[in-house]
């Protein structure tokens, strides 16, 4: 493991559902961040939590809602999902202002939307 | 604009054999790279983190290089094995940038080892 554990891994839900999705990092991190990697394109940014406030939203939808409760947890609610929603939703952990080396990724959840 | 282009987008070896996956990028201001492995279904895991300064980075059979003047790394594998078989993602981070925002990834490479 790599010190950033995912649940659930597999996730399948209809379009009417309300599912979430859990981070937590045992790194001592104080960012952490959702990615939403789809087939044959690069990791997409979603949600940035730098010290628990969130600092970026990249023009994600609405039906998808984070939360971090604290700095070593990170939710990310699903609602009212698109088939096209269906990917895998990494998380990751960074120490940010020193250095600016580590970015540690979760293993994913892999989503499908039916 | 900031881009990071990795080629070639696949490549077939054969077991044992060496190997060389290349990463171009127009970030600026540069910051450090990164090589990440990613097997499927799962998350990247990293390999090597170069700053500036540094040219050549190694992790086992796994040796990565950086010219900071033309923009360009490399990632070689040498004698490779079944287990390499993986996507391998080249990261930019621009410098002064917030985190998040700072990473600027590549698509990736698809090496498949086979027997």
């Amino acid at each position: 493991e790599t010190g950033v554990t995912q649940t659930p891994r597999h996730l399948v839900m209809g379009m009417t559902n309300k599912k979430s999705l859990k981070c937590e990092q045992h790194l001592g991190h104080n960012a952490m961040y959702w990615y939403k990697q789809s087939a044959k394109k690069p990791l997409e940014l979603m949600f940035v939590y730098n010290f628990k406030e969130q600092t970026e939203n990249n023009s994600v939808p609405s039906r998808f809602s984070p939360e971090c409760p604290n700095s070593s947890h990170l939710f990310l609610h699903l609602h009212t999902l698109q088939p096209e929603d269906s990917a895998l939703y990494l998380c990751a952990s960074s120490q940010e202002g020193i250095g600016n080396y580590g970015y540690t990724f979760g293993s994913g959840t892999r989503l499908t939307v039916v | 604009k900031n881009q990071v282009e990795q080629s070639p987008q696949s490549l077939i070896i054969l077991e044992g054999k060496n190997c060389t996956l290349q990463c171009n990028y127009t970030v600026s201001p540069f910051s450090n790279l990164r090589w990440y492995k990613q097997d499927t279904g799962r998350g990247p895991v990293s390999l090597t983190i170069m700053t500036f300064s540094e040219n050549t980075k190694s992790n086992g059979r796994y040796t990565a290089t950086l010219d900071a003047d033309t923009k360009q790394s490399s990632l070689h594998i040498t004698a490779s094995q079944l287990s390499d078989s993986a996507s391998y993602i080249c990261v930019v981070r621009r410098g002064g940038d917030q985190a998040g925002t700072a990473l600027i990834f590549g698509k990736g490479t698809t090496l498949s080892v086979s027997s």
